[in-house]
């Protein structure tokens, strides 16, 4: 059973960088057809898409965030992570990490719990 | 790129069954078989309930089920109980890049 953790400081201040760390078990992020991605959840709102990452390194952003977004692998921990620059309030969010399966379908098969990340002064 | 068109909330009582709907358009859950459907409880990790429109992945209940008619996908529930009590969000494919799949808006979904 594979199981996605999320990991990374509840606050974070305003202007800074918020990181965000998945670590994945139960299965590798190297295996070939998975993209390994990041979704939030602002508070009382929809998902959002934040971007993904395919095992060979390859990233897509979603086009309103990406001039702040990285999202890299640690392949020698099993992990994924995310890194968001210049936050602001308006980057208060559940944060997820989810496993988007692109094996003949596409679809967010595993997700970690979420993590809360509010910014502020 | 707008999200898919959820109802805010839908309600029922227990051992009813309800539809929530999931409209987009032709370039995303008209035009593709690739719409998936998840369940969200406060505090616990989303699931996946639906795939591929009328898929369920092992282990969830029979009682959901998924279908769709032209730009409208919808998840219907069966004999309801008070664990369905969620929110509920679609998801598609679309045709757009790079953000290939988009989100539903959501709904909350409550068991009276």
């Amino acid at each position: 059973q594979v199981q996605l953790q999320e990991s990374g400081p509840g606050l974070v201040k305003t202007s800074q960088t918020l990181s965000l760390t998945c670590t994945v078990s139960g299965g590798s992020i190297s295996s070939v057809g998975y993209y390994w991605s990041w979704i939030r959840q602002h508070p009382g709102k929809g998902l959002e898409w934040i971007g993904s990452i395919y095992y060979n390194g390859r990233t897509y952003y979603n086009p309103s965030l990406k001039s702040r977004v990285t999202i890299s692998l640690d392949t020698s921990n099993n992990q994924f992570s995310l890194k968001l620059t210049s936050v602001a309030a308006a980057d208060t969010a559940v944060y997820y990490c989810a496993r988007d399966d692109r094996r003949g379908t596409i679809s967010f098969d595993y997700w970690g719990q979420g993590t809360l990340v509010t910014v502020s002064s | 790129q707008s999200a898919l068109t959820q109802p805010a909330s839908v309600s029922g009582s227990p051992g009813q069954s309800i539809t929530i709907s999931c409209t987009g358009t032709s370039s995303d859950v008209g035009g593709y078989n690739y719409v998936s459907w998840y369940q969200l409880h406060p505090g616990k990790a989303p699931k996946l309930m639906i795939y591929e429109v009328t898929n369920r992945p092992s282990g969830v209940s029979n009682r959901f089920s998924g279908s769709k008619s032209g730009n409208t996908a919808s998840l219907s529930i069966s004999g309801l109980q008070a664990e369905d009590e969620a929110d509920y969000y679609c998801s598609s494919y679309t045709n757009s890049s790079p953000l290939d799949v988009i989100f539903g808006g959501g709904t909350k979904l409550t068991v009276l």
